[in-house]
């Protein structure tokens, strides 16, 4: 199916533990985006990315790690998952151009206990 | 201060209401100016966009832009039980691609 994905839409995973959250998109947009979003924050950026082997750290980064090897996959890894990255994660992509409008995967709920 | 903020609400409304939801930013360098729709449990959404000041209708929906106040506005008329969901605001700067998203308001229409 064309669009994006995120799996898996459900983890649980306890502190300390490597967590790997994957994003695939169909459409061949440049720009793909992990945030998270948290009660009473909303959304925030964690990493992004504008194009394969091109990542940067966006407002939360500490404690995540991001590659981009090919266009159509970003997965992000929590390295050792902490307590406060409980949350719905998000991805996102985006093409280059006048308008502005990414288009978000259904989330991940992620628990860590 | 975050640089983008909204009410968190709830604001509810009975079902033919004008809504009105709004935030206000901090950086005057913001120049894209955005509403995305959030269903429970779902991905936002992009709604309307804007850029820079003015105004924008899209059926129901008017988006509107003050850059001298800084405040982003949305109405919805004619408001309707599918209306209800989390509205967020957005806003970025020429050439980022780095959205800042308020912390969204919660609307709910009574039907």
């Amino acid at each position: 199916d064309a669009g994006i994905t995120q799996s898996p839409r459900y983890k649980i995973t306890e502190t300390g533990r490597q967590v790997t959250l994957m994003c695939h998109q169909t459409w061949s947009h440049s720009y793909m985006f992990w945030y998270r979003q948290d009660l009473g924050h909303g959304l925030r950026l964690i990493y992004y990315s504008a194009a394969a082997d091109i990542t940067d750290k966006g407002e939360v980064p500490d404690g995540y790690v991001v590659s981009r090897s090919k266009t159509e996959n970003f997965p992000l890894t929590l390295e050792s998952a902490t307590r406060s990255q409980t949350s719905v994660y998000f991805c996102a992509s985006e093409i280059t151009g006048q308008r502005r409008e990414q288009y978000f995967g259904p989330g991940t709920r992620l628990t860590v206990t | 201060q975050k640089e983008v903020e909204q009410d968190p609400g709830p604001l509810s409304v009975p079902e033919g209401a004008i809504v009105s939801l709004n935030c206000t930013y901090s950086n005057s360098a913001f120049q894209y100016f955005m509403w995305y729709r959030q269903y429970s449990r779902k991905g936002p959404e992009l709604l309307m966009y804007t850029y820079s000041s003015g105004n924008k209708e899209d059926g129901r929906f008017t988006a509107q832009v003050d850059k001298s106040s800084k405040y982003i506005s949305l109405f919805i008329r004619d408001s309707q039980p599918s209306d209800s969901a989390t509205y967020l605001c957005a806003s970025e700067m020429d050439s980022s691609y780095k959205l800042i998203f308020g912390s969204g308001t919660r609307l709910l229409v009574r039907p």
